[in-house]
């Protein structure tokens, strides 16, 4: 069984561009949640999707968004990219029960 | 409250020997606690979870133990390898908020060989 694919692995982008990146869950997943890791902030959540609808959100500012399709793939789109954005981005799939199983992330470098 | 706190940042154990990392969170209505493994440049691997109705698991060389009074709950690793060596991260969640979890700060293991 696949696991979770980010795609792309690395992104580098300049400030003000914005991005998107791509999360395929695990096949028969319909949860995915999105995370953001650096080494001062940890490991923080953004948001969680069910079935084509946010369910949660983290604490983070409305450049971050997100959406679900109906097979279950996430896009993350972060808008106006700050040097503090630069960060590994991690997707998170689940069917139930609340095992979380995770991609191999993103890298994101603004410049 | 959102809150879990893990300790120590980092750990030198020999191999053969027992690594144990400690996580302490606030919120009693947390009702489940996983426990991940990264390695560098991979993400997150769930290792072994664990909720409030029981007070210890154990899967392979890795125990979790868990105490709900004084809301702690912990990571034994017996006869560490070198293999081992890894960040590990405890983590919690609530079931009304779906799938979203609360990690600690994480841990950097080293096993000596």
């Amino acid at each position: 069984k696949a696991g979770v694919t980010q795609t792309p692995r690395y992104l580098i982008k300049t400030r003000g561009q914005q991005v998107t990146l791509s999360c395929s869950p695990i096949s028969g997943h319909r949860s995915v949640s999105w995370y953001q890791q650096t080494p001062g902030q940890g490991l923080q959540f953004l948001f969680e999707y069910f079935s084509e609808t946010q369910r949660n959100k983290g604490n983070f500012p409305g450049r971050f968004s997100g959406r679900q399709f109906s097979n279950s793939r996430s896009e993350m789109n972060v808008s106006t990219l700050e040097l503090g954005d630069s960060a590994l981005y991690l997707c998170a799939s689940s069917l139930a029960g609340r095992e979380a199983f995770f991609g191999q992330g993103t890298r994101l470098t603004v410049v | 409250q959102q809150q879990v706190k893990q300790s120590p940042q980092s750990l030198i154990v020999q191999k053969g020997g027992i690594s144990i990392i400690n996580c302490a969170y606030e919120n009693t209505a947390f009702d489940y606690f996983p426990w991940y493994q990264q390695f560098p440049g991979k993400g997150p691997a769930l290792l072994i979870a664990i909720r409030p109705d029981v007070s210890e698991k154990k899967e392979g060389r890795f125990t979790i133990s868990f105490n709900k009074s004084a809301k702690q709950f912990s990571l034994h690793i017996m006869d560490s390898q070198p293999g081992d060596s890894a960040t590990y991260f405890c983590a919690a969640s609530r079931e009304e908020y779906g799938n979203k979890l609360v990690f600690g700060a994480g841990t950097i293991l080293r096993v000596k060989s």
